[in-house]
């Protein structure tokens, strides 16, 4: 049972919009940045959002981040098959003193 | 550019140890935090254990707590995690990565190396 709680799965047509929900409490998301990873299948994961809606350097505008109350939200639009692969929120929990995720959400571009 | 390079999975029974080596370049250990995280087999990611920039701060996961050590080597440039009294649940394919800015975000990650815990 993760700390976090994602969507199992979500999907969508290509060339179409979806949004991964994150939810958690105040211990985490609700004082703490929330941070969104790109796991492509047997790579390791990449970080696409960090501090609730920055982009790396490299990270296209296709990907956003939002944050509200104790939830968060992944943007990804323009959707590409080669866009399928699990997606998973990240935060620091001050209550634990550790990082926490969530269980992570597999996308699947129909 | 930064990279990192993990060594030392393999086989190991229960109870057993085992010390994972993360090799990092294109930035200094004592200027960035460093993270273990793990992912078993077809499961998601597990945060393992954390190491401040200066070395003064570790927390860990409650999993492994008492039996993990993260610790450094900044002359070498290199992150370590010893595992000792392993489990079969520890079977995983372990990741590090650098912090960003303290801020207790993973960002450059390396490949991983996969440690299995059988008998």
């Amino acid at each position: 049972q993760s700390v976090l709680t994602q969507p199992p799965s979500v999907s969508a047509a290509p060339g179409q919009k979806v949004t991964i929900s994150c939810s958690g409490s105040s211990s985490n998301i609700g004082n703490n940045y929330v941070s969104w990873y790109q796991q492509l299948p047997g790579t390791a994961p990449k970080l696409l959002i960090y501090e609730n809606n920055k982009r790396p350097s490299g990270i296209p505008d296709q990907f956003s981040g939002s944050k509200s109350g104790t939830s968060a939200t992944l943007g990804i639009t323009g959707l590409q098959t080669g866009d399928e692969a699990d997606y998973y929120c990240g935060t620091w929990d001050s209550s634990l003193t550790a990082v926490v995720f969530g269980g992570g959400t597999k996308l699947t571009v129909l | 550019q930064v990279q990192l390079v993990e060594s030392g999975g393999g086989v190991v029974q229960p109870g057993g140890s085992l010390r994972l080596s993360c090799a990092a370049f294109g930035f200094t250990l004592s200027s960035d935090g460093m993270h273990w995280v793990r992912q078993a087999p077809g499961k998601g990611l597990e945060w393992v254990a954390f190491i401040s920039y200066d070395g003064n701060n570790e927390y860990y996961a409650d999993s492994v707590r008492g039996r993990f050590t993260i610790s450094r080597d900044t002359s070498k440039n290199t992150l370590y995690l010893q595992m000792n009294s392993l489990r079969t649940e520890d079977t995983a394919v372990y990741y590090c990565a650098k912090d960003r800015g303290g801020t207790g975000t993973p960002d450059y990650w390396g490949q991983g190396t996969l440690v299995t815990v059988s008998s």
